[in-house]
């Protein structure tokens, strides 16, 4: 079946605590992109990857990483958790990058729900 | 700045009515324009799209419409049904080579049976 895995689904963590979200699709899919939800504020893009070993910063970057090792993976990285950044995050992947006049469907992971305390 | 407003946290509508769901958008680069519908527990799923060089596409129960002058789109679903219940997202894509989906804030429908 072809999907976006995350793990964990849940997560509850103090501040300071370094941990990793990780992402994984089997659609070999090229562009892969993390995206926070917030109430009132839909869903704001931290990081993106056009393919392997490129990666750069979406809307709100600020205290995430992310890696592109291989292909199917997509690990989001806190190195130092704090309260601001309890969130829904979601994990997605398209064929392509959607951009000027294209449009790729983008495939959704079923989210991970972060409680940083 | 949040450029793409759905501007009803909720609707409410009986089972076999039209249920529309409203998008504002600001940035005239936006290209394509997209719902998204989620569940609880569930990400977001794909549901319809448009293109900014059309002003109507239809899939079984479901159209969008895009109003560019008005910088507008909506969603209807007739008829409606329970399990068309869930968060509906209007999304835009296009205003650069990142990929990146601007979304709205959401839309939470219930139809009521």
């Amino acid at each position: 079946e072809a999907q976006v895995t995350q793990n964990p689904r849940y997560l509850i963590t103090v501040t300071g605590k370094k941990l990793t979200v990780t992402c994984s699709q089997n659609m070999n899919h090229e562009y892969m992109s993390w995206y926070r939800q917030d109430p009132g504020l839909g869903l704001r893009q931290i990081y993106y990857s056009m393919n392997v070993e490129v990666t750069d910063k979406g809307d709100v970057p600020e205290g995430y990483k992310v890696s592109r090792k291989e292909k199917r993976n997509f690990p989001l990285i806190l190195e130092s958790p704090s309260p601001n950044q309890t969130s829904l995050y979601f994990c997605a992947s398209s064929l392509f990058p959607s951009g000027l006049g294209s449009y790729n469907e983008q495939f959704f992971g079923p989210g991970t729900r972060l409680t940083v305390l | 700045d949040q450029q793409v407003k759905q501007n009803s946290p909720s609707l409410s509508v009986q089972e076999g009515r039209i249920s529309i769901l409203n998008c504002d958008y600001t940035n005239s680069m936006f290209d394509y324009f997209l719902w998204y519908k989620k569940y609880p527990a569930e990400g977001p799923t794909f549901l319809i799209s448009i293109s900014s060089i059309k002003d109507k596409n239809e899939d079984g129960r479901f159209t969008v419409f895009l109003n560019k002058s008005a910088k507008h789109l909506s969603l209807h679903i007739v008829p409606s049904q329970p399990g068309d219940s869930a968060v509906y997202f209007c999304a835009a894509s296009g205003s650069s080579n990142t990929g990146k989906l601007i979304f709205g804030q959401g839309t939470t429908l219930q139809v009521k049976p």
